[in-house]
């Protein structure tokens, strides 16, 4: 087990409503990447964040936003949400300084949007 | 084309076989090569990762990359029904990071 945890494990919200993630980071890691895995995809990446920054993001609109808190804990956030947006959503923590090929991810939520 | 080509299986092998499990990517900016073993309804475990072209061995699993010819590979000898779960590659340059669809193994005993 990672020392990345998640929450909630699960979560069920209807189109248009508006959700939020939570993560905490693995001791000593300041780097957090989102993803979002359809079913029977690979995860697709969301955004980073590195001290509290955003430090890079893929191709998801606006509507997914995120924050990284002084201790590294992480939110991401979705508003208006739609039927797409059902998928298991994993973040993943790094030591700072180096890329994504270090990375460890948490057991993801599942949500199913409605 | 998608960026990261990974043959989803399914891929059913006897317990003990050599499985071999492969990517092509089309990106030739990558510089990190991992594979990611998934169970299910879990987040991605890192097995193992390399850096630009050549071989890594970790136990029972060997990671091969060429760059030449954007090919990866990872080999699990001595294949083991907990090996059992979905096999994902991953490449990445910075932190732009792009995944397989994931093969998914069966170890049967």
């Amino acid at each position: 087990e990672t020392g990345v945890t998640q929450s909630p494990t699960h979560l069920i919200k209807t189109r248009g409503q508006q959700v939020t993630l939570r993560c905490s980071s693995q001791s000593g890691h300041n780097t957090v990447s989102w993803y979002q895995q359809a079913l029977g995809q690979g995860p697709q990446f969301i955004f980073q964040y590195y001290r509290e920054e955003e430090n890079g993001r893929g191709n998801f609109p606006p509507r997914f936003s995120g924050l990284q808190f002084p201790n590294y804990s992480s939110e991401l956030n979705v508003n208006a949400l739609e039927l797409d947006d059902s998928a298991l959503y994993l973040c993943a923590s790094s030591p700072g300084g180096v890329g994504q090929e270090t990375q460890y991810f948490g057991p993801g939520t599942r949500l199913l949007v409605l | 084309q998608k960026e990261v080509e990974q043959d989803p299986g399914p891929l059913s092998v006897p317990e003990g076989a050599i499985v071999s499990l492969n990517c092509t990517y089309s990106n030739s900016a990558f510089q990190y090569f991992m594979w990611y073993r998934q169970y299910s309804r879990k987040g991605p475990e890192l097995l193992m990762y390399t850096y630009s072209s050549g071989n890594k061995e970790d136990g029972r699993f060997t990671a091969q990359v060429d760059k030449s010819s954007k090919y990866i590979s990872l080999f699990i000898r001595d294949s083991q029904p907990s090996d059992s779960a979905t096999y994902l590659c991953a490449m990445s340059e910075g932190n732009d990071m792009r995944f397989g669809a994931g093969t998914r193994l069966t170890v049967k005993p």
